[in-house]
């Protein structure tokens, strides 16, 4: 089973900063990686898929990078709405599929 | 637009059963494969079970393997989560998703482009 770290536990930041998540996985999974968005009470939302392609209607300010074990989402510049929990999923080695244990972005 | 309705949730005692629908409109269902994912109260998310566009090819989390079972009506456009033997650990939220895309009957990439609003699952005594 691949394992997906994501770091930190809690990212706490002003609107307009700029916010780095992590994933690191446990072996290469390539770039088969996604990041989905999920507010309180709402079902998740796919962000980023195949790490760095951004899913349809999603703001420019979210861009997904990396490959092999370390993948970031970055936020450019962080809107009201944006603050959320974040999971990134795998898809190279499956089943089973498995998400990362997520980082909550919340207003400092 | 696409949505997806999940219902069937509920109180169950442990050892008992329940079937979840997800009621699916707005793209060709028959064309994607579909898969449950859970959520504990307050945790993280965790994948249960896909299931191919056919129907023919299914997977499950081994936390669930012999107790649930995944099935699709796609002449109802509904997908079903029969879960029977249920534990207290099985409480949790559980969505239904599509996938992003569908390269045939039984290949498809598990990335889930839209969920439905979630259903929940208490299992106590």
């Amino acid at each position: 089973e691949i394992v997906l770290t994501q770091s930190p536990a809690t990212l706490s930041l002003s609107p307009g900063e700029r916010a780095t998540l992590s994933c690191r996985a446990s072996q290469n999974i390539v770039t088969f990686l996604a990041w989905y968005q999920q507010k309180p009470g709402q079902s998740p939302r796919l962000l980023i898929y195949d790490a760095s392609n951004r899913a349809t209607g999603v703001p420019a300010r979210f861009s997904g990078s990396g490959s092999g074990t370390d993948f970031t989402l970055t936020i450019s510049r962080l809107e009201p709405e944006d603050f959320a929990v974040y999971y990134c999923q795998q898809r190279y080695n499956w089943p089973p599929l498995t998400f990362g244990g997520g980082t909550k972005v919340e207003i400092k | 637009d696409v949505q997806l309705l999940e219902s069937g949730g509920g109180l169950a005692q442990p050892g008992g059963s329940l079937r979840l629908s997800c009621a699916a409109s707005g793209f060709s269902f028959r064309s994607y494969a579909m898969t449950w994912v859970r959520q504990a109260p307050g945790k993280g998310l965790e994948w249960v079970s896909d299931i191919s566009s056919s129907g023919h090819s299914t997977y499950y989390a081994d936390s669930v393997k012999g107790r649930f079972t995944i099935s699709r009506d796609n002449s109802k456009n509904t997908l079903y989560l029969q879960m029977s033997s249920l534990r207290v650990e099985d409480t949790a939220v559980y969505y239904c998703a599509k996938v992003l895309a569908n390269w045939g009957p039984e290949r498809y990439d598990p990335t889930f482009d839209y969920w439905g609003q979630g259903t929940l699952v208490t299992v106590s005594s």
